[in-house]
């Protein structure tokens, strides 16, 4: 089956610096890339994705880079802000019997201190 | 509003007692899913659901049966057989599939003494 690692675990960044939290995944047939953002008591929330048709993906702030050949992809922010904090999880799809879920990797912390 | 709900937010329970979580979506998805997170864990998939009628077993399904008797609604039991039942459960929704951006709701937290 899909196995995703992620890392770091935490990371700490000041106000304004970049943070990258890198994923690798096992399965060659994966084909979608998500990245989910969980703030404290809440439920993921999704904040950008990439296909493997594509190598990168920028949305403001937040950009996603996929290398299909090593089997990684990595979530970039700009610029962060206090509000960036929170855990973020990579996951990567997978065919199951006929149908596609999500592998979720195990998620990284992101603290940015002011 | 459209969303995904989850009651109740926090759950208590004895051991040896079956409790059911509660999941509705008023957003018109065909797929559903529970997951289960644990500290430092992720998100593990319990079971999904594409299609109403019909659900899946996910990774860590031991101990745990659903139903999906309507489009809105995919309620999770969670039996005594589970061994380690307290976690924080999300159930989530997307459009068709697995490939689709999922919706989460807010959670239910179930502490089992």
């Amino acid at each position: 089956g899909e196995n995703v690692e992620q890392h770091p675990s935490t990371l700490s960044v000041q106000e304004g610096d970049s943070a990258v939290i890198k994923c690798t995944y096992s399965d060659s047939a994966s084909n979608y890339f998500p990245w989910y953002k969980q703030e404290l008591g809440k439920g993921p929330q999704l904040i950008i994705d990439i296909r493997s048709n594509v190598g990168e993906k920028k949305d403001q702030r937040i950009a996603v880079t996929l290398n299909k050949t090593a089997k990684h992809f990595s979530l970039h922010i700009t610029e962060t802000q206090p509000e960036d904090s929170a855990v973020y999880f990579c996951a990567a799809s997978r065919a199951k019997g006929g149908y596609s879920t999500l592998t979720f990797g195990k998620g990284t912390m992101l603290l940015v201190s002011p | 509003d459209g969303g995904i709900t989850q009651s109740p937010k926090y759950l208590f329970r004895k051991e040896g007692q079956n409790v059911t979580l509660s999941c509705e979506q008023n957003l018109n998805h065909d797929a559903m899913y529970w997951y289960r997170q644990d500290p430092g864990q992720g998100l593990r998939l319990i079971y999904y659901s594409q299609i109403v009628n019909d659900f899946q077993k996910g990774d860590i399904a031991e101990g745990y049966s659903v139903s999906r008797e309507k489009k809105e609604s995919f309620p999770l039991t969670v039996t005594s057989a589970q061994k380690n039942p307290t976690a924080f459960y999300l159930c989530a929704s997307s459009i068709a599939g697995g490939e689709d951006e999922q919706y989460f709701g807010p959670g239910t937290r179930l502490t089992v003494t």
